[in-house]
């Protein structure tokens, strides 16, 4: 089975710059997760879908950051514009569907650098 | 607001030693837990879960954890360490059957010296 699809793997931009990630979750797997891990702490939940829906966005900056799954598979996140503070690991995992059972499953990540 | 601590950022053993990382967890109702791993250049991925049932729970590689529900803590053991287990442990946790996304720890790097 593939795993979860991230690029690029890697992306240097500078300050007030724009930045687009995408993901392409586990086959079959409705729902997805995007993470924050800034170096020396654990992944911070951005946003959460369920197929196309928003499911948690309480802890994505709206006034910078959006994210869209428009036909529930593949998903991007978008920085724009990017501060420093944003340079971090974004990554992203899928579950099939939400439940007791179920592992979510990460993607490699891409490691943002503002300059 | 969960929280999820974990005691130790860095530790150092050398092989064979024994392994033991320590994580509590702040929250009022029952939760699922976790330790996923991520071992250099690669991506997280799952060293072991606890959902109900046996408060020990085995893990791939030789991990075990025990779940203390009175001690709010799942840490996370290995008998005897290999220098392939160096990599970042992180403990996480999220409400029972909610769909939820992980509550990560800061992780604890582990260096298994030779």
């Amino acid at each position: 089975e593939a795993g979860v699809a991230q690029s690029p793997r890697y992306k240097i931009i500078e300050k007030r710059q724009s930045v687009a990630f995408w993901c392409n979750p586990i086959s079959g797997h409705a729902t997805l997760y995007w993470y924050q891990q800034i170096l020396g702490q654990g992944p911070k939940l951005l946003i959460q879908f369920q197929n196309n829906g928003v499911v948690d966005d309480s802890q994505l900056p709206k006034d910078r950051f959006s994210a869209e799954r428009l036909k529930g598979v593949d998903s991007t996140l978008k920085i724009q514009p990017a501060k420093l503070e944003d340079s971090a690991v974004y990554l992203c995992a899928s579950i099939t569907v939400a439940g007791d059972t179920d592992t979510q499953y990460f993607g490699p990540g891409t490691r943002l650098t503002v300059l | 607001a969960q929280s999820v601590s974990q005691h130790n950022h860095h530790v150092i053993l050398s092989e064979a030693a024994s392994l033991e990382l320590g994580c509590n967890y702040s929250y009022g109702g029952t939760v699922n837990l976790f330790w996923y791993v991520q071992y250099p250049g690669q991506h997280l991925q799952l060293l072991l879960k606890y959902f109900s049932g046996d408060p020990l729970v085995k893990g791939i590689k030789g991990f075990e954890a025990e779940f203390i529900k009175s001690k709010f803590s799942f840490n996370l053991r290995k008998p005897s360490v290999q220098w392939s287990d160096t990599a970042e442990y992180f403990c996480a946790v999220t409400p029972w059957n909610s769909g939820y996304a992980l509550n990560f720890g800061k992780g604890t790097s582990l260096l298994v010296t030779p």
